[in-house]
């Protein structure tokens, strides 16, 4: 099973600031790397798929990048509605599996 | 306006089975792999189940802590997918989602409310 490990556990972070999220995965997942954002009480939300291409109606300040063993997640400026759990998942292998998540709160 | 719905959730003893349901709108549900994901309270996500379409023979994945004891299934007709769930543990209490899975040529997938399973005596 590949393991994906995501940092920070918690991101603190103003408004307008940039937010920059990392996963690991324990072996190579090549780009099928996805990002969730989660608010509590409701279901999780695709942002980023393949790495780098974002979901529909998902805004610009969101950007994915990496490949292989080493993603980032990027939001450029920080919205209200951006404060959230983050959680990457890969869909390379079976199992697919999820990081632990990263909570961005606002500082 | 594409719509998952679950349903089947509740309180269940140890040891015992419960069936929980799918049902999607507003789009072509055979079209569609589906997955089952869920989220025990206060923790992150688990990927639990995965069927594929029929032309791939509605072939399924589980992960290994539901392997033997979880089946996933669908009816394309009714355009349901199902979980059945036996022998539960205390630590299946979850929210089960269930969502479609992305096509290559999609920009995104979609995702029901969630349905709460408690395993408890």
């Amino acid at each position: 099973e590949i393991v994906m490990t995501q940092s920070p556990a918690t991101l603190s972070v103003s408004p307008g600031e940039r937010a920059t999220l990392s996963c690991r995965a324990s072996q190579s997942v090549s780009i099928n790397l996805g990002w969730y954002q989660q608010i509590p009480g409701q279901a999780p939300r695709l942002l980023i798929f393949g790495a780098s291409t974002r979901a529909t109606g998902i805004p610009a300040r969101f950007s994915g990048s990496g490949s292989g063993t080493e993603f980032t997640l990027t939001i450029s400026s920080l919205q209200s509605e951006d404060f959230a759990i983050y959680y990457c998942q890969q869909y390379n292998n079976w199992p697919r599996t999820f990081g632990q998540g990263t909570k961005v709160e606002i500082k | 306006e594409v719509q998952l719905v679950e349903s089947g959730g509740g309180l269940v003893q140890p040891g015992r089975s419960l069936r929980l349901s799918c049902t999607g709108s507003g789009f072509t549900f055979g079209d569609y792999a589906m997955s089952w994901v869920r989220q025990a309270p206060g923790k992150g996500l688990e990927w639990v189940s995965f069927i594929r379409t029929k032309p791939y023979g509605e072939t399924r994945e589980y992960a290994a802590s539901v392997k033997d004891r979880f089946t996933i299934s669908r009816d394309d007709s009714k355009s349901i997918a199902y979980l059945q769930m036996n022998s539960l543990k205390i630590e299946d209490t979850a929210v089960y989602y269930c969502k479609t899975d992305r096509r290559t040529e999609d920009f995104r997938d979609h995702w029901g409310q969630g349905t709460l399973v408690t395993v408890s005596s």
